[in-house]
């Protein structure tokens, strides 16, 4: 299993700034995604991070707008830049970690981030 | 392309009656399916998997591949399964896809 942890949990940002959002996974996991969720939405994918290479970006996200860095196996972030009040949203760091013999998804807390 | 989809946002049953929460699919190769739960003010978790065909907190369900379905059922709903419902499709690997969600309320 795995257990996820983000800072920080909330925050209320003006928009044209950037916040950082870091994840912190008690266990070494090779593969670990962003989501984000916005309001009455389901989960959508933003990138996958792993160890040692570049982020690789879903469809309708960027590098320049969110840059992840994944700097070890139990760690990452990902930066919201020049925020604007679409950015709203609940961000996730979700991780793919070996239970009983397979691999199940686990979530992170979320951060919700308000723009305004 | 890969979607899921849940046709209902909302879903109101009273205590004891069945539950039936629907996920239709759409992906090219074979499919693993899963359902997550998130409970209020808790963190999004696994409920069950295809591969796996177990029953949990009396959930089950069932891939059909003919129909590209994958529901979720439980016979006798409880006031504590009330939650957000979440059927996602591992597509090529490692990319999850999650559905828009169907929140369940069970009435008392």
């Amino acid at each position: 299993s795995a257990v996820i942890s983000q800072k920080p949990s909330r925050d209320i940002c003006q928009r044209g700034t950037s916040l950082t959002i870091q994840c912190q996974v008690d266990s070494q996991v090779t593969m670990m995604f962003w989501y984000r969720q916005q309001p009455g939405q389901s989960l959508t994918l933003i990138a996958t991070a792993n160890q040692g290479s570049e982020a690789t970006y879903e469809s309708g996200f960027v590098i320049d707008k969110f840059p992840i860095s994944r700097p070890n196996l139990t760690f990452s972030t990902l930066t919201v830049s020049n925020m604007s009040p679409e950015d709203s949203s609940i961000y996730l760091c979700s991780v793919e970690a070996a239970d009983s013999g397979t691999y199940e998804q686990y979530f992170g807390p979320g951060t919700r981030l308000t723009v305004t | 392309a890969q979607r899921v989809t849940q046709p209902e946002k909302l879903l109101s049953v009273f205590k004891g009656a069945p539950v039936e929460l629907k996920c239709n699919y759409s992906y090219s190769g074979s499919p693993e399916l899963f359902w997550y739960v998130q409970y209020s003010r808790q963190r999004l978790q696994l409920l069950l998997r295809h591969i796996s065909r177990e029953s949990i907190k009396g959930f089950t369900a069932d891939l059909n591949k003919g129909e590209t379905s994958f529901h979720l059922k439980k016979p006798f709903a409880q006031e504590e399964d009330s939650a957000m419902y979440y059927c996602a499709l591992k597509a090529g690997g490692f990319k999850t896809i999650f559905g828009a969600g169907t929140r369940l309320f069970v009435k008392a």
